[in-house]
């Protein structure tokens, strides 16, 4: 049972773009939500989150939107840069370590 | 430098024959989880540690144990490994498992024969 779900495997984008990757989740006992980013042959690395207390999060050109009657909740990187291509994945997590995390959306930045 | 180390980093095996995977983190970390990613399926906790001697099981813990009697070390154990283990883990810690993230290893690939 997939309690957090990305449902577009993959997303192409124009350099200098908006990348917008979505996530919903199902468990409304979820407080924390998290995105991190995976490069081939690395461990995920810890993006940008936000609490359920808040709608929105910013940290540089990543922020991360959440709608929580709508248990949704999106990454949006503007300006987009080839650098930005990899594998997003969306988590989420009710306080007690346990996080759960999405399948993943690739993310390519074309110069 | 802070990081989480896991070995080793690609391990073929046979099935039935015990395996250790071992993690170690450097920023004394209270929590510690470990992952099997799998195409498709995104990231499944396998069990995780809030602290020493707290161990609890995640989405996916049969086949797997896990220990952690110090601070620092958290390694998974597979009894008997069996094909349907093949795939990439993931050790990772996390100063509250809430805003802060977690901090991943490299991964291990295992292929169990």
């Amino acid at each position: 049972d997939q309690q957090v779900k990305q449902n577009s495997p993959s997303l192409s984008v124009q350099e200098g773009r908006i990348s917008i990757l979505n996530c919903d989740y199902t468990n409304s006992m979820f407080d924390y939500f998290l995105w991190y980013k995976k490069y081939p042959a690395e461990g995920p690395t810890f993006l940008i989150s936000i609490s359920s207390i808040k709608d929105k999060n910013e940290d540089g050109r990543f922020t991360v939107f959440l709608n929580k009657s709508a248990k949704h909740l999106s990454l949006h990187i503007v300006p987009s840069q080839p650098g930005d291509s990899a594998v997003y994945f969306c988590a989420a997590s009710d306080g007690n370590n346990d996080m759960r995390f999405g399948a993943g959306t690739r993310l390519t930045v074309k110069p | 430098e802070a990081q989480v180390t896991q070995n080793p980093r690609y391990l073929i095996t046979v099935t039935g024959k015990k395996l250790t995977v071992t993690c170690s983190q450097n920023m004394n970390h209270e929590y510690m989880s470990w992952y099997r990613q799998d195409p498709g399926l995104g990231l499944r906790q396998i069990y995780y540690s809030m602290n020493v001697e707290v161990t609890d099981k995640g989405d996916v813990p049969e086949g797997y144990k896990v220990s952690r009697k110090e601070k620092r070390n958290f390694p998974l154990i597979l009894e008997s490994p069996s094909p349907n283990q093949t795939s990439l883990y993931f050790c990772a810690s996390s100063l509250d498992g809430t805003l802060y993230g977690y901090t991943f290893g490299s991964g291990t690939r295992l292929t169990v024969v």
